[in-house]
């Protein structure tokens, strides 16, 4: 069974440029969430989906920052325009059901450097 | 405000010892916690967890132990075994309306054969 998949691997841009990463949950989930992973703040939850609604957004750091989940099963986080402090790497994770209790199925990650 | 805390960064245990991961949290509304093991260039996968009503859950080499008074749980793994190396995060969740996972800053385990 195919796992969350994301895309790019590995990006790397100039400051100023969008960026847009990207992330296909496992079929049949219908939470999805964006988590973000530095050295200084460790895994952070940015924004989560339910049933490709946004739940909650308080994660996310700045207006440069936005996610959609235009269906169930593909979702976008996009940062324009990104700067420095935006490299880290962007996880993608999804999980089924209301009753869940925190187990999250992760992607590979997408790093980010932005120059 | 570091809601679960993981206060060693890293940890060297020799293969076939036991492996003990710490975690303190400060939110009394976790209603589960969990561990995640991390490999490098891969994204976090589940490996155990732990009700908040419990004491402690087993599954084969892993066990966790809960003490809510203390605010604490702890990862053991026994036997440790080369493969276990990795980053350990421990997280707590809360199915209330946040239905959030926060996560620990992560300790790396080094088991040396």
């Amino acid at each position: 069974d195919a796992g969350v998949i994301q895309s790019p691997r590995h990006e790397v841009t100039e400051m100023g440029q969008e960026v847009t990463l990207r992330c296909k949950p496992i079929s049949g989930h219908d939470y999805l969430f964006w988590y973000r992973q530095t050295m200084m703040r460790g895994l952070e939850l940015l924004i989560y989906f339910n049933n490709n609604v946004p739940i909650d957004d308080s994660g996310m750091p700045e207006d440069r920052f936005s996610a959609k989940m235009p269906n169930a099963s593909f979702s976008t986080l996009k940062i324009q325009p990104s700067e420095p402090r935006d490299s880290a790497v962007y996880f993608c994770a999804s999980t089924k059901g209301q009753g869940h209790t925190g187990e999250l199925f992760f992607g590979e990650g997408s790093r980010l450097t932005v120059l | 405000d570091q809601q679960v805390k993981q206060n060693s960064p890293s940890l060297s245990v020799q293969e076939g010892r036991i492996s003990i991961l710490n975690c303190d949290y400060t939110n009394s509304m976790f209603d589960y916690f969990l561990w995640y093991k991390k490999y490098p260039a891969e994204g976090p996968t589940f490996l155990i967890s732990i009700s908040s009503i419990k004491d402690k859950n087993e599954d084969g080499r892993f066990t966790v132990f809960l003490n809510k008074s203390a605010k604490h749980l702890s990862l053991h793994i026994v036997p440790s075994q080369p493969g276990d190396s990795a980053v350990y995060f421990c997280s707590g969740f809360s199915s209330g309306s946040a239905r959030q996972l926060t996560f620990g800053s992560g300790t790396q385990l080094t088991v040396l054969p």
